[in-house]
């Protein structure tokens, strides 16, 4: 059971420059999230998926799409990276059955560089 | 709108202090779930503790201990006699429970703790 798991874990980009990120769980979980973390602002979220061949934008999504073709994988991608995208990315999961909300199991992380 | 405020940037105690984190927070929803998580200097971010509107009941866990009060929207969070490992930002967030939402946590900016030796 290896839980959320990132691909990559670093990339340098040069502006204009495109890429994906890979999100994968085993936990069978419904929901996933993509976040952003940069220096003294937390977490915030970017695009989120509530199941499978669903996607909805999240805080601060401009520039990012993203895709859950599978129940499993979250794909972040960038069309034309910009350096203010130079961040921390974070992909989460959780299983929330009506009721209680469950806390969200996170990956560990892709640091990009965009120069 | 959701919010959630760490007023606390970076914290430093000395090894066996206690320290209290605070985390203050806005919802307008009546249900809603807080959360703490622990961000190593590894990177990683660990699950602490979940808990939801209803339960005003203090939890203790160890060394930790969570101090929710729904009349001042707050829920701290004490390490007694802090040890070096427990170094790491900490993060409070927030999760309110409507039909139909993605239950999307919002997070505050996060305290640095440093124990020292």
């Amino acid at each position: 059971n290896a839980g959320v798991t990132q691909t990559p874990k670093f990339r340098v980009l040069k502006t204009g420059q495109s890429m994906t990120l890979l999100c994968a769980q085993d936990m069978n979980h419904e929901y996933m999230y993509w976040y952003r973390q940069d220096p003294g602002m937390g977490l915030r979220l970017i695009h989120y998926s509530v199941g499978e061949g669903t996607t909805a934008k999240g805080e601060v999504p401009d520039g990012y799409n993203v895709s859950r073709l599978k129940k499993q994988n979250f794909l972040l991608g960038l069309e034309s990276a910009a350096p203010s995208q130079t961040s921390v990315y974070f992909c989460a999961s959780s299983y929330h059955p009506e009721g209680p909300v469950g806390e969200q199991y996170f990956g560990p992380g892709t640091r990009l560089t965009v120069t | 709108a959701q919010k959630v405020t760490q007023a606390q940037t970076e914290i430093s105690v000395v090894e066996k202090e206690d320290v209290t984190l605070d985390c203050v927070y806005e919802t307008r929803d009546t249900t809603y779930y807080l959360f703490w998580y622990k961000q190593p200097p590894s990177g990683e971010l660990v699950f602490l503790i979940r808990r939801n509107s209803f339960d005003e009941q203090n939890e203790i866990s160890g060394r930790y201990s969570w101090n929710f009060q729904k009349s001042t929207s707050s829920f701290n969070f004490t390490i007694t006699a802090s040890q070096v490992v427990d170094s790491a930002v900490y993060f409070c967030a927030l999760s309110g429970v409507r039909s139909g939402s993605a239950r999307q946590l919002t997070f505050g900016s996060g305290t640095q703790l440093t124990v020292l030796p």
